[in-house]
């Protein structure tokens, strides 16, 4: 079954410490987005990418980076820089360029840093 | 900046409809779109609005006006199924979305 998976679902790390989160898709899709949900604030714009190789900020993007290597992947490094790195980490993709297109989530990493 | 005003919690019983408002400021404007989010669960896509007027899909409609830059989902028949958190979205440029806070419903029996 085609789908987007995010590695792991659980996550728990030491406040200074780089952590990377997993994010795969078999959908073909060209654009990837990552999005951060806190309670009571809805999903907000971490950073995304239209093609490989290729990203852009979103509303949210300092303290995290990524990277797009190759289509199926899209990795977000939360870095020690970010301040409240405590959140569900959701990972999204689409048809690029299509108003329309819908974002397919993944089933999300709640990281817990402490 | 861009904002996207929703209720915070609606309340219902089954069998009744339910109407989730959105309105919007945004730089940019593409589409208005509904998703559905059970608690700790992925957002799932209900609907789209690229122009003015009303979508159906089963028991779910979306409504949009962009004169008045508002939109609207409709939950008919509800279910207790039904219980989620529902997010209007606007495509401001390129693909991405800009998402509002959530409406958290409550469906009762």
């Amino acid at each position: 079954d085609g789908g987007i998976t995010q590695s792991p679902k659980y996550l728990f790390r030491k406040e200074g410490q780089n952590v990377t989160l997993s994010c795969e898709q078999n959908l073909n899709h060209d654009a990837m987005y990552w999005y951060r949900q806190d309670p009571g604030q809805g999903l907000r714009l971490i950073y995304y990418s239209q093609i490989v190789n290729d990203f852009q900020k979103g509303d949210i993007a300092e303290g995290y980076s990524v990277s797009r290597e190759k289509k199926e992947s899209f990795p977000l490094t939360v870095t020690s820089a970010q301040k409240n790195p405590t959140a569900f980490y959701l990972c999204a993709s689409s048809i690029a360029g299509t108003g329309k297109s819908p974002l397919h989530f993944g089933n999300g990493t709640r990281l817990t840093v402490t | 900046g861009q904002s996207l005003e929703q209720p915070s919690e609606v309340t219902a019983v089954e069998g009744a409809i339910v109407q989730i408002n959105c309105t919007y400021q945004t730089s940019g404007f593409y589409g208005l779109s509904w998703y559905q989010q059970h608690d700790g669960g992925a957002p799932t896509f209900l609907s789209y609005n690229g122009l003015d007027g009303l979508e159906e899909t089963g028991r779910f409609s979306s409504f949009l006006s962009r004169s008045d830059s508002y939109g609207y989902l409709l939950l008919q028949e509800l279910q207790m199924k039904d219980s989620a958190s529902y997010f209007c979205a606007v495509r401001v440029t390129g693909t991405a979305l800009i998402f509002g806070k959530g409406t958290t419903l409550s469906v009762s029996s």
